[in-house]
């Protein structure tokens, strides 16, 4: 069964700052890994998809990483603004099948 | 295309009704899921279709929850006798085979009093 940790909890960073977020999962055999975004009592909005075979994937000031080998993925933001403040979710695929698992998420304060 | 699409946004009912939530998915995917969220926790699964077919629940869909998705198009998550432990959001994604990428709507939040 999938697990998927996502570290740190929370983080608060000032305005402007370059910041790695980060992803496990313990079940390396995934075909993608999807990174999502959250704003307070909103659904989920999609930011990146990796697929397997990528080893990055780029939008913008966001940039996610994957490495399937140490089941670990990374979600840079460049330039941090006010506006990138939300919590961000990391999603695996369990083996098998496309049921995702999800971390707890990061929730990100930019300070202005 | 205007993306997922669910209804009500939100809904407060008394415990012990009954409540039934609408998931609109992307026309062209296939695969339609549902997830259930608690204040801190990321979506846990709870069931998924593809087409009409239900392929999989979570045993956390109990006997008090029920999904359809008729021809394929629209889904419909269904709790009956709602309990205070029922309140959460309910996110609806959809997907099409080829991708696996998913998109999900804006949730429902259910509260029961």
């Amino acid at each position: 069964k999938q697990e998927v940790t996502q570290i740190p909890a929370a983080l608060s960073v000032p305005e402007g700052e370059n910041l790695v977020l980060n992803c496990s999962f313990t079940d390396s055999a995934i075909y993608n890994l999807q990174w999502f975004r959250q704003d307070p009592g909103k659904g989920l909005t999609s930011l990146l998809l990796i697929q397997s075979s990528q080893r990055e994937q780029t939008s913008g000031r966001l940039n996610a990483s994957l490495d399937k080998s140490s089941g670990r993925s990374t979600l840079y933001i460049a330039a941090s603004q006010p506006g990138d403040s939300a919590t961000y979710l990391c999603a695996a695929p369990n083996f098998g099948n496309e049921k995702l698992t999800f971390g707890t998420g990061t929730r990100l304060t930019i300070i202005p | 295309d205007t993306g997922v699409s669910q209804n009500p946004r939100h809904k407060i009912t008394k415990r012990g009704q009954n409540v039934t939530f609408r998931c609109d998915p992307i026309s062209e995917h296939n695969r339609l899921y549902w997830y259930r969220q608690t204040l801190g926790q990321g979506p846990e699964f709870l069931t998924y279709f593809q087409n009409e077919a239900q392929l999989e629940k979570s045993r956390l869909l109990s006997d008090r929850f029920s999904a359809e998705r008729p021809k394929g198009s629209f889904s419909t998550l269904e709790i009956q006798r709602t309990e205070q432990g029922d309140s959460a959001m309910y996110l609806c994604a959809s997907s099409h085979r080829d991708n696996y990428g998913y998109t999900f709507g804006s949730g429902t939040r259910l509260t029961v009093v």
